[in-house]
């Protein structure tokens, strides 16, 4: 399994655009990025998922480079409500079909008023 | 829409004490998982299960036991509680790279 590497902890104020990088170096060729967030006291919940280039849906962007050793999440116009913990995940299909869902500890993005 | 249940929400248990974490879902996925949570250590994955009839070991499985008697079920058991199981719970489940999870069970043994 690809390991990643994030941020412990990033700060930013309501309204403002936020990127959270993620390194995987080893990502393996069927492997695919997907991000999860999490608020206090509640499971993590699927945000985005890509391969390559570019992904766009109603809550967030995500942009991977060529080599796919990096990944950014992109929030546009962060409020309050988006303060939670970000966890970037790299697996692909295990043999026997499931995907491997392994969390690290996850950037926790704090939006100050 | 129930997605995946799990009961109790919370519970203390006295150390030794045999405990099943429930968790269903209701969607017909064929991956489950159970993950433990613990301050500063993000999610740890305990066991999992890729179809029902079958489970296999995650990073942190000692202690722990498994069963998946059908599709909709993955019950999790610690068959003698110690005070480090302490932690919060989740149970997943998924189809693909999805994965929804359950609202979690604070487990306290003391």
């Amino acid at each position: 399994l690809a390991k990643t590497t994030q941020p412990i902890s990033m700060d930013s104020y309501e309204g403002q655009e936020v990127n959270i990088t993620c390194s995987h170096n080893n990502i393996a060729t069927n492997d695919y990025i997907t991000w999860y967030q999490q608020f206090p006291s509640q499971g993590p919940r699927f945000i985005i998922q890509g391969y390559k280039t570019k992904v766009t849906n109603e809550v967030a962007s995500l942009f991977i480079p060529a080599d796919r050793k990096s990944s950014t999440l992109s929030l546009p116009r962060v409020s309050l409500s988006d303060t939670a913990v970000y966890y970037c995940l790299v697996g692909g299909l295990s043999g026997a079909g499931s995907y491997q869902l392994t969390f690290g500890k996850g950037t926790k993005l704090s939006v100050i008023p | 829409i129930a997605g995946i249940t799990q009961a109790p929400t919370s519970q203390i248990l006295a150390a030794g004490r045999r405990m099943t974490l429930r968790c269903t879902q209701d969607m017909r996925h064929n991956a489950m998982y159970w993950y433990r949570q613990d301050l500063g250590l993000g999610l740890r994955l305990i066991h999992y299960s890729n179809t029902a009839g079958t489970t296999g070991k995650g990073e942190v499985p000692d202690g722990y036991s498994v069963s998946r008697a059908n599709t909709d079920d993955f019950p999790l058991t610690l068959a003698s509680a110690v005070p480090s199981q302490t932690s919060v719970y989740f149970c997943a489940s998924s189809e693909g790279a999805e994965a929804f999870f359950g609202q979690g069970t604070r487990l306290t043994v003391v």
